[in-house]
C-alpha cells in the first residue's frame, strides 16, 4: 500500500490567491513526520515545512501552513497569498520511527501560479 | 558550496555501459540515501547507508549497486545501463539523532540519459 497518496497531479491558482494541495498517509506507527518539499524547474529539493505526529498545533513557516488532520491521516499544504515564484512540483513525505526511518514520498503535485 | 554534492550534474551514457554517480556532504550526517525521481511517480529509494558499514537495499534496487567509500562520500552504480534507467537521480543525508522530525537534505541531482 502506498504510505503517501497526492491525488492532485496538477493545479493552477491565480497569483495573491490562496492554494491547498493534499496528501493523506497511511502508518499505524504512532509517532512519525510529515514533510513537504518544493521542486522547482531547476530540479532542486528544497524543504519547506515539517509537522510532527504529537504536535498539536499545525505547522506554519511564512506562507506556508500545513493543515494537519490526524483522524483523517491528511497533512494538506496551504499556500497563501501566491507568488508565481511558487510554480513548481510539490512534494508530501512521510518519515516513520519504526523499521529503517526513511523517508517516503507521494507522486506529487505540479502547481502553476497563473499571473 | 553546496552541503551535498552530486557529481557529474548530467550524463548521457550507452547501453551496457556502466556508470557511476557519485555524492559528498559536508553535513556530517551518518545517514545517506539515493534516490530516483521519475515523472509521475515521485522520488523513490533505491539504496540507503546508516553508516559506513551499513548498507541497505531499498524500493528499486535492482540492477544499481552502491559503495559508502566514507562517511561524507556515496557512490552509485550502475553495472550495465538500460534505457529505463533514464531518470534524475538524487542523494540525499539525514541525521540519525533527531528521530522523525529530521528533513533530508537533498544534492542538486543528476539526470542521467540512457541511449
Amino acid at each position: 500500500a502506498q504510505k503517501i497518496t497526492q491525488t492532485q497531479p496538477g493545479m493552477f491558482v491565480q497569483e495573491k490567491e490562496a492554494v491547498t494541495l493534499d496528501c493523506t498517509y497511511d502508518t499505524s506507527d504512532p509517532s512519525y513526520g510529515l514533510f513537504w518539499y518544493k521542486q522547482p524547474s531547476s530540479g532542486e529539493m528544497i524543504f519547506l515545512i515539517y509537522q510532527g505526529s504529537y504536535d498539536q498545533q499545525n505547522a506554519t513557516e511564512g506562507r506556508y501552513s500545513l493543515n494537519f488532520q490526524k483522524a483523517r491521516k491528511s497533512a494538506n499544504l496551504v499556500i497563501s497569498a501566491s507568488q508565481l515564484g511558487d510554480s513548481a512540483m510539490y512534494f508530501c513525505a512521510m518519515r516513520e520511527l519504526t523499521g529503517a526511518n526513511n523517508l517516503f514520498f507521494g507522486t506529487g503535485t505540479r502547481l502553476t501560479v497563473i499571473p | 558550496d553546496a552541503d551535498v554534492t552530486q557529481t557529474p550534474r548530467n550524463r548521457i551514457t550507452k547501453t551496457g555501459k556502466r556508470i557511476m554517480l557519485e555524492c559528498s556532504q559536508t553535513k556530517g550526517h551518518d545517514r545517506m540515501y539515493w534516490y530516483r525521481q521519475d515523472p509521475g511517480l515521485g522520488l523513490r529509494l533505491i539504496y540507503y547507508s546508516f553508516d559506513v558499514k551499513d548498507i541497505n537495499k531499498g524500493e528499486i534496487s535492482d540492477g544499481y549497486s552502491v559503495s559508502r567509500q566514507a562517511q561524507a562520500k556515496f557512490s552509485l552504480s550502475l553495472e550495465s545501463a538500460i534505457p529505463n534507467q533514464t531518470a534524475l537521480y538524487f542523494c540525499a543525508t539525514s541525521d540519525s539523532d533527531r528521530g522523525v522530525n529530521t528533513e533530508a537534505f537533498f544534492g542538486q541531482g543528476t539526470r542521467l540519459t540512457v541511449v
